[in-house]
């Protein structure tokens, strides 16, 4: 089943704004991840925020989580050209069966 | 010093064929996992294995094949490949079940 839908599905900014995506999720979950995936690279894990967490800071990222509305926040502050990548939220089901959205491609101009 | 790899990267073979892609972590990690990536970069979970106990099997034909030798390995094989089995295989391994992966570079598999 696929759990997170994510919005936009595409995004270009220039560099140096802010970048924000939106995912939502089905089902109750343990947490929710958030991983980038350069052109033909694997995915590297970002940050996981717990379904008791509101919120979560990381270096430039900022997550946000909303259980009642079964959605989640990435923020990429002051984005720069290496940011430019596909991001992907993940929901961890009950029973740690992490379910994928299907992706947000961000393209920051320099 | 990679944490996980994969071989081979790509994959390019006739339809019928039989063929193994193999995975290494030396991260110390109990948790592996086979992903299928298709060509929407929607990203599907296939297996786990857990202390190489197979925790998830989701509907995968049974012409996928994990096998955990240890903790450290999870080979994938694939018999009698079809077409619709082209994807980009990622395999990833976490220390928890609940917890990040780590994924690895992938092997784009292509079949003809």
């Amino acid at each position: 089943s696929q759990q997170g839908e994510e919005d936009p599905q595409a995004l270009s900014i220039q560099e140096g704004e802010n970048a924000t995506m939106n995912c939502s999720y089905k089902t109750s979950i343990n947490n929710l991840q958030w991983y980038r995936q350069n052109s033909g690279r694997g995915l590297v894990h970002l940050i996981l925020i717990r379904s008791n967490e509101r919120e979560k800071h990381s270096g430039r990222l900022r997550v946000t989580l909303d259980t009642s509305k079964k959605s989640s926040s990435l923020l990429i502050t002051a984005s720069r050209a290496a940011d430019t990548a596909s991001y992907f939220c993940a929901a961890m089901e009950y029973g740690n069966k992490l379910v994928f959205g299907a992706g947000t491609i961000l393209r920051v101009k320099s | 010093d990679t944490a996980v790899s994969q071989t081979p990267k790509y994959l390019v073979t006739q339809m019928g064929n039989d063929k193994s892609i193999k995975c290494e972590q030396n991260l110390g990690h109990d948790t592996m996992y086979w992903y299928k990536q298709d060509s929407k970069k929607f990203l599907k979970i296939m297996f786990s294995y857990n202390n190489k106990e197979l925790i998830i099997n989701e509907t995968v034909p049974n012409r996928f094949s994990p096998k955990s030798p240890d903790k450290a390995h999870l080979n994938l094989h694939i018999n009698s490949l079809e077409l619709g089995d082209s994807a980009v295989y990622f395999c990833a391994s976490s220390r928890r079940t609940d917890y990040e992966q780590y994924f690895g570079p992938g092997t784009r598999l292509t079949v003809t």
